[in-house]
């Protein structure tokens, strides 16, 4: 069916470590979109993939999209404080379809 | 520019009563679409509107319904409320495009008792 899955569910780490969410669908998406949601706030636009095998970077997050278009990554080299919040991953299965969203990875970080 | 507003902001329901929410989309979109958000989970699509119809819907029952006006706002309504209806309720709004991103409003807090 359509859904998609994201690990893990909770990353702790300490400020400038390296942070790595996945994102996995059992069938191929037409694209997905990452989120930002602070604590408290609503989901944020980060970016859309739409190639297979596509990397997109933005200054210290990178996000790509497998070869296979089933997968996902996003990762963000040397974290700050203002990186914490959950981030979602969200992928669309037919063009024009709806945008079904994964359960996220909740990240803290440590000053 | 306004971005997406809801409202209220807050809401406490008793079981079986009915609740309205409304939602104005960002200046230029003409398309929303309503996701409910249990605490610690991700958005569950409910459905979206555009053209004064309901065009794609989510995994919900009939107690969910919408409605969206020729000014492109749009209302979820929901009935006989359940305590698995406590959630956060997310307005998204985007313009026709296919696949185009949502801009989210800040969303109805509902707490059913």
């Amino acid at each position: 069916g359509q859904q998609v899955m994201q690990i893990p569910q909770y990353q702790h780490v300490q400020e400038g470590e390296d942070f790595t969410t996945y994102c996995n669908s059992s069938t191929t998406l037409s694209n997905i979109q990452w989120y930002k949601q602070r604590p408290g706030g609503h989901p944020v636009f980060l970016i859309q993939l739409v190639k297979s095998g596509e990397v997109k970077k933005q200054k210290r997050l990178t996000f790509q999209f497998g070869e296979a278009k089933k997968n996902s990554s996003l990762h963000i080299t040397a974290t700050q404080t203002t990186d914490v919040g959950t981030y979602f991953c969200a992928g669309i299965y037919n063009q024009g379809g709806k945008l079904i969203f994964g359960q996220g990875t909740e990240l803290s970080v440590k000053p | 520019d306004a971005g997406v507003t809801q409202s209220p902001t807050h809401l406490i329901k008793t079981r079986g009563q009915q609740v309205t929410l409304r939602c104005s989309p960002k200046s230029g979109h003409d398309t929303v679409s309503w996701y409910q958000q249990a605490l610690g989970q991700g958005p569950q699509f409910i459905f979206q509107y555009y053209e004064e119809e309901e065009r794609q819907r989510g995994n919900f029952p009939d107690r969910f319904s919408g409605h969206q006006f020729p000014n492109y706002s749009s209302e979820l309504n929901v009935n006989a409320l359940l305590l698995g209806d406590s959630a956060l309720y997310l307005c998204a709004s985007s313009p026709r495009a296919a696949n185009s991103p949502l801009h989210f409003g800040n969303g109805t807090r509902l707490t059913v008792t």
